[in-house]
């Protein structure tokens, strides 16, 4: 099945730890995407990549950092200096020059900071 | 940049009334807007979008949009609402030639029955 696998569901951190959740897709789009969710806030975008080797920061990069070595794959690390990572982590892919053009989502991960 | 404003946190509406879930827009060239829905827990599902042509756009579900350009809105409409509908609703918006993907706060609608 095409589609966006976002894992883990869920994730636990302490404190001063760095974590990575991972994004996979399989429907050969260029650009994908990383946003934050929280309650009443929406959907705000972190970071973005338009192409292999490439990204952009979004509207709250401060604290998180990317990589796009692979069209497949685009791993988001929460670091340290995240001040408030507690929340629901949404990635997202599109093909933005084909017909469809819209974005797809993968299930999310909810990363809570214990 | 582009933004999204989505004024209203929750749409109340009673089960078989229209159901409408505003959504105004601000961009620097042609908009390309879309429509999601979301459910607790869950990531996003595409209901439609706007990129050209006919203003009035027809989705998933039974779900239409109207793309009013001198309004710079994307109002979400449904004739007859299902409590089946209740969920998170999101507007997004990007521009030709930018990838960047803009959404809303969302709104919370819930169906009554």
């Amino acid at each position: 099945d095409g589609g966006i696998t976002q894992s883990p569901k869920y994730l636990f951190r302490k404190e001063g730890q760095n974590v990575t959740l991972s994004c996979e897709q399989n429907l050969n789009h260029d650009a994908m995407y990383w946003y934050r969710q929280d309650p009443g806030q929406g959907l705000r975008l972190i970071y973005y990549s338009q192409i292999v080797n490439d990204f952009q920061k979004g509207d709250i990069a401060e604290g998180y950092s990317v990589s796009r070595e692979k069209k497949e794959s685009f791993p988001l690390t929460v670091t340290s200096a995240q001040k408030n990572p507690t929340a629901f982590y949404l990635c997202a892919s599109s093909d933005p020059t084909g017909v469809s053009t819209e974005a797809f989502f993968g299930q999310g991960t909810r990363l809570t900071v214990v | 940049a582009q933004s999204v404003a989505q004024p209203e946190d929750q749409v109340n509406v009673a089960e078989g009334n229209p159901l409408t879930v505003k959504c105004t827009y601000s961009v620097s060239g042609n908009p390309y807007l879309f429509w999601y829905v979301q459910y607790p827990n869950r990531g996003l599902q595409f209901l439609l979008k706007y990129i050209t042509g006919d203003n009035l756009v027809k989705g998933s579900y039974g779900f239409e949009a109207e793309f009013n350009k001198s309004q710079t809105s994307f109002h979400l409409k449904k004739p007859s609402a299902l409590v089946s509908d209740s969920a998170l609703y999101f507007c997004a918006v990007r521009v030709y030639g930018n990838n960047r993907l803009a959404f809303g706060k969302g709104n919370q609608v819930v169906v009554i029955p």
